[in-house]
């Protein structure tokens, strides 16, 4: 069973530029969240979607982020015109929800890199 | 507000016993997680609580009193791969999943 994944690992940009980082969840796992952590920061979290909705954006930056998680194909995070600050480890994560009321761990995928040159 | 406390760093032996202590104050509260990450690397899931008590999983466990507002990671048998971050988050209310609200992570350091 494959887990969360991501791409690009790595990811250069010049400042002005567009940044679209992708995930894809696990298997039957139908929620996904981004987070960002910034060097020497802890993990924060910006968005929490479920196919084609958006459930939770209060941690999203108001101008240039979005997100979108569509009913075919992987979430994207996408940042326009990328400054400096954005440079940063961006995180997805996917979990399942049980009915039992089991736990809802969130496993993580490797990451996405971003250096804004 | 929501605010979770946890020291930044901290030292033990291999084959030593460890406890990373974490305090949160949070508008809603739905479990509580401690991750593992290592450097450049994934947070991977170690443990939850959402009741009082002690969770055991092999070498780590985990305590929670919520009346307390607080949690603690314990780490026995320590070994130089436990060397790693260690971050407390705490699952906001919500009907279903939820995000979570990580505090900033304990720097564990392993010495032989």
């Amino acid at each position: 069973n494959a887990g969360v994944m991501q791409n690009p690992r790595h990811l250069v940009r010049r400042r002005g530029q567009e940044a679209r980082l992708r995930c894809s969840p696990m298997k039957g796992h139908s929620h996904v969240y981004w987070y960002r952590q910034l060097p020497e920061e802890g993990l924060k979290f910006m968005v929490y979607l479920q196919k084609e909705n958006i459930i939770d954006e209060s941690g999203m930056p108001k101008e240039r982020f979005s997100a979108e998680f569509p009913k075919e194909g992987p979430s994207i995070l996408r940042i326009q015109q990328v400054v400096r600050g954005d440079s940063a480890a961006y995180f997805c994560a996917s979990s399942i929800t049980r009915a039992s009321g089991a736990s809802y761990e969130q496993y993580f995928g490797p990451g996405t890199r971003l250096t804004v040159t | 507000g929501q605010n979770i406390d946890q020291p930044t760093e901290m030292t033990a032996t291999e084959g030593a016993i460890v406890q990373i202590n974490c305090t949160y104050q949070t508008s809603g509260f739905n479990g509580l997680f401690w991750y593992q990450q290592h450097a450049g690397e994934a947070p991977t899931f170690l443990s939850y609580n959402v009741l009082d008590g002690l969770e055991e999983k092999g070498r780590f466990s985990s305590f929670l009193s919520r009346s307390k507002g607080y949690s603690y990671l314990l780490l026995k048998e320590l070994q130089m791969k436990d060397s790693a971050s260690y971050l407390c988050a705490v699952r906001a209310l919500y009907n279903q999943g939820g995000k979570l609200i990580f505090g900033q992570g304990t720097e564990l350091s392993v010495k032989p």
